[in-house]
This record gives C-alpha cells, sequence and structure tokens, in this order.
C-alpha cells in the first residue's frame, strides 16, 4: 500500500480483557517498528523486526505485551489482561534500512482506552 | 549513550519568526540525523535528515544545522507559519539500529 495501516484506529476495553492491534507496513518494508506514545508524551520504543533476524524485543515493558511478524509482512501486538496504563496511543512505522532508506513511515496509530 | 536530549520541551515563536529546536547526542557512532513532524491524531512524518559528512541541510522553511564536534544538531524553521504548529522529534541512529528519540517540542506559531 501507499502508506503504513494500523487497525483499529481506536479501541476502547475492559481491564483484564486481551486486545490485538494491527498493522499492515509498506510493501517491501524489511523493518517493522512499534512504539507507545502516552498522551503529550514522546515515543517509547517497543519492539523492532527486521528481516528474518531475532526481534528486539528490549523495549516490551512486560511480559503481557507480544508482537509477531508473520511472512515478513502484517504485524500484530497483542497486549494480554490489560491495564488502565496500557492506555496510550500504539504507533506502527516500517523501513527499507536495508536500502539505505533509514527514515521510518509512521501509521497513523491505534489509540488504547483501557476502562 | 543512546539518549538524545532535546530542548526545549515548549516553544512559541510569533508568525514569521525563526523557531529553533536543539538535540544534542553522546554516541559518536551515529550517522544518521532525522527530524520528524507529528500533528494531534497523526503519527510522525519524516521533515528532514542529515547525514555528519555536512553541516548543514536546507529544505524550504526547514534547516537542520549539524555541529559533529559538540555532537549537536538544531533544526530551525524560518518565516513560520501557523501550520507548523506541531510536534517536532530529533532522532539518531547508525548501521541497523533502531531510531533514539529526543523527547519532543511542542512549536506553537501565534499570529
Amino acid at each position: 500500500g501507499a502508506g503504513v495501516s494500523q487497525s483499529p484506529s481506536n479501541k476502547v476495553t475492559e481491564k483484564g480483557k486481551d486486545v490485538e492491534l494491527r498493522c499492515d507496513p509498506i510493501s517491501g518494508h524489511t523493518a517493522l517498528y512499534w512504539y507507545r506514545q502516552s498522551l503529550g508524551q514522546g515515543l517509547e520504543f517497543l519492539i523492532y523486526f527486521q528481516g528474518n533476524s531475532a526481534p528486539d524485543k528490549s523495549g516490551l515493558p512486560s511480559d503481557r505485551f507480544s508482537a509477531e511478524r508473520t511472512g515478513g509482512s502484517v504485524s500484530t501486538l497483542t497486549i494480554q489482561r490489560t491495564q488502565q496504563e496500557d492506555s496510550a496511543v500504539y504507533l506502527c512505522a516500517s523501513s527499507r534500512w536495508d536500502r539505505g532508506d533509514y527514515g521510518y513511515t509512521f501509521g497513523s496509530g491505534t489509540r488504547l482506552t483501557v476502562v | 549513550q543512546q539518549q538524545v536530549k532535546q530542548s526545549p520541551q515548549s516553544l512559541i515563536v510569533q508568525k514569521g519568526g525563526i523557531s529553533i529546536i536543539n538535540c544534542a547526542y553522546e554516541n559518536t557512532a551515529f550517522d544518521y540525523f532525522p527530524w520528524y513532524q507529528q500533528f494531534p491524531g497523526k503519527g510522525p512524518a519524516l521533515l528532514i535528515a542529515i547525514r555528519p559528512d555536512v553541516s548543514e541541510k536546507k529544505e524550504g522553511r526547514f534547516t537542520i544545522s549539524f555541529n559533529k564536534s559538540a555532537k549537536q544538531f538544531s533544526l530551525h524553521i524560518m518565516d513560520s507559519q501557523p501550520g507548523d504548529s506541531a510536534t517536532y522529534f530529533c532522532a539518531a541512529t547508525f548501521g541497523n539500529e533502531k531510531l533514539t528519540f529526543g523527547t519532543g517540542t511542542r512549536l506553537t506559531i501565534i499570529p
């Protein structure tokens, strides 16, 4: 596609429920990143997929968070047993760093609200 | 060593003025320095980027100034317009490492 697509754009869930957030990167982009942005705050790194290499999971805040990338394309971020502090905008980005293009293209994000 | 320090946290500039946002880094291995612009409800968008082999890069009203010896780089927005009101993030990386982002600057341009 022309850009990075994220779904849903908004998600309201009850505390304790599991949620799945989806990211469709730009076709051909080998790297995919997940970030979290709390209201009015900066960008908190979560996880990074790079080609066929093992993902960099160093930013995941707890074992309730996990992510996978299937077929080197679509990625799903799963949050289990959601807590109110998980409320934030979850941003996905992709890049073609292997072609010397290090710039990220971000999606518009999924706004997660845990009530 | 992976941090990128950004200042100021917020900035108010008169329309037509120059907006200046500064970033400093420690890791001398960094070799790519982009700036991102984020409007409310949107993801950040790449605005302009520089590599350390040049000291300045200009694209329209936006200029990056880079000081390798001081390990600092800055974004200058000339003739600032209300439409430039947004949050700006600097970042840095090297090789295939993920970007390290600054904490962001909320810029407001007043008429």
